[in-house]
């Protein structure tokens, strides 16, 4: 299994472009997440799914927009990407008792 | 939301036992204590969780207080790998998870 895996590793946006962060795991769970993390700082929930077809807004939805078009699939788009969306993306996917995390997506927003 | 106080860092000898504390004096009956950490450049990984009795696995131990104000995670023996930000989360499931800025561990020689 490769569990959680996040695509692409790194990016560099220009201020007004958008881009699209796909994550995908193979572990048949029904809830997805994106986080942010900000240097120093714990991570912060953009938003979630709690199933295929699904999606809820987190702790910091502005600016972000989801689809769970696939159960395997949480996309995260970004329409107008702004400095203040620098930071570094982490998808998770969970079943009963754990989190599962990817290995982030370090996108820097000139 | 039920509130956690870790302290900001850690340090511990190499093959020596680790005892990271966290404060969560507000926590409700159905709060859950999990515990994940976070290796350098990495995501989180979860480590260990309970309720009310302390729990055992192959990576940590956990150790809830009686009145369930306070608890502990327990690395046996920290190697150079367990170097790592520890975060103490309150939650009812793992799906609600508020992730905030832990522990930084540091292990040396």
């Amino acid at each position: 299994n490769a569990g959680v895996t996040q695509t692409p590793k790194f990016r560099v946006l220009k201020t007004g472009q958008s881009m699209t962060l796909l994550c995908a795991q193979d572990m048949n769970h029904e809830y997805m997440y994106w986080y942010r993390q900000d240097p120093g700082m714990g991570l912060r929930l953009i938003h979630y799914s709690v199933g295929e077809g699904t999606t809820a807004k987190g702790e910091v939805p502005d600016g972000y927009n989801v689809s769970r078009l696939k159960k395997q699939n949480f996309l995260l788009g970004l329409e107008s990407a702004a400095p203040s969306q620098t930071s570094v993306y982490f998808c998770a996917s969970s079943y009963h008792d754990e989190q599962f995390f990817g290995p982030g997506t370090r996108l820097t927003v000139l | 939301d039920a509130k956690t106080t870790q302290p900001n860092s850690m340090e511990s000898n190499e093959e020596e036992p680790v005892h990271l504390p966290c404060n969560h004096s507000t926590i409700s009956g159905t709060d859950y204590i999990h515990w994940y950490r976070q290796l350098p450049s990495q995501g989180p990984e979860y480590v260990i969780h309970g309720l009310t009795s302390n729990v055992n696995n192959r990576m940590a131990s956990l150790a809830i207080a009686e009145d369930r104000k306070s608890s502990t995670l327990i690395l046996h023996r920290a190697t150079l790998r367990d170097a790592a930000v520890y975060y103490c989360i309150l939650s009812q499931t793992a799906s609600k998870l508020t992730f905030g800025t832990g522990t930084r561990l540091q292990v040396t020689l």
